[in-house]
């Protein structure tokens, strides 16, 4: 069975660094074609992808938001670190991470999400 | 402003049968990549649907189908029930964005 959780703190200041962690099983990403994705939902708004990072260690960004992210991984321990830098009040959303096979592929497994609300 | 365009709301009666619309671009589903389908119940993370185009993950019902033509794609639902009204988002992967992209969604409300 695949699950997935995110974890990180609910409340950041503006102008602070997010550092969320994603701890999952069922896989692993040393596995050919797996990938663990980063994505967010604003309060009542659309799905917005963030980033990827795969078994073969390329990493993928959105390009609207590529210069304050960094995606990282530790196979050994099942997680994956996504860093969001310079943080504002417009990046208030659930964060998602989530399994995929290939950049290309379905997201197949979901994480429950993790609120992040940015404030001063 | 979303990548792939789906219409903010549709609805239909129990029963009856409902299409979403998602549009894209050549670089994206008019380029050949891959259409998947996600159904959010409010307060819940997402769930996938369909994958690649017309292909329905163990458990989903086959009241839930998936097309794909050109730069567009659907998801049509028939058979309408109360459970069904939920947000419904396309995905898909985009070759001059290099990740992947997500329509806008679409409320579902069964009248």
């Amino acid at each position: 069975q695949v699950t997935l959780r995110e974890s990180g703190p609910a409340l950041v200041k503006p102008t602070q660094t997010l550092t969320l962690t994603c701890t999952f099983s069922g896989f692993s990403l040393s596995t050919g074609a797996m990938c663990v994705n980063w994505i967010r939902q604003p309060p009542g708004k659309a799905l917005e992808w963030l980033a990827l990072i795969d078994w073969d260690d390329d990493e993928y960004y959105s390009t609207s938001l590529k210069t304050r992210l960094t995606i990282s991984k530790d196979t050994s321990k099942n997680q994956v670190v996504l860093t969001m830098t310079n943080m504002d009040p417009v990046d208030t959303a659930t964060y998602y991470c989530a399994r995929s096979r290939g950049i290309v592929g379905a997201i197949d497994s979901w994480g429950q999400g993790t609120p992040v609300t940015v404030s001063s | 402003q979303p990548v792939l365009t789906q219409p903010p709301s549709v609805s239909g009666a129990p029963g009856q049968r409902v299409t979403i619309s998602c549009t894209g671009s050549s670089s994206n589903i008019g380029g050949g990549f891959d259409v998947h389908w996600y159904q959010q119940i409010p307060g819940t993370a997402p769930k996938l649907l369909i994958y690649v185009n017309n292909n329905r993950p163990s458990g989903i019902p086959d009241r839930f189908s998936g097309s794909k033509s050109g730069a567009s794609a659907s998801l049509a639902i028939t058979g309408l029930q109360a459970e069904d009204e939920a947000d419904y988002y396309c995905q898909s992967y985009d070759s001059s964005l290099s990740g992947s992209v997500f329509g806008g969604g679409t409320k579902l409300t069964v009248l």
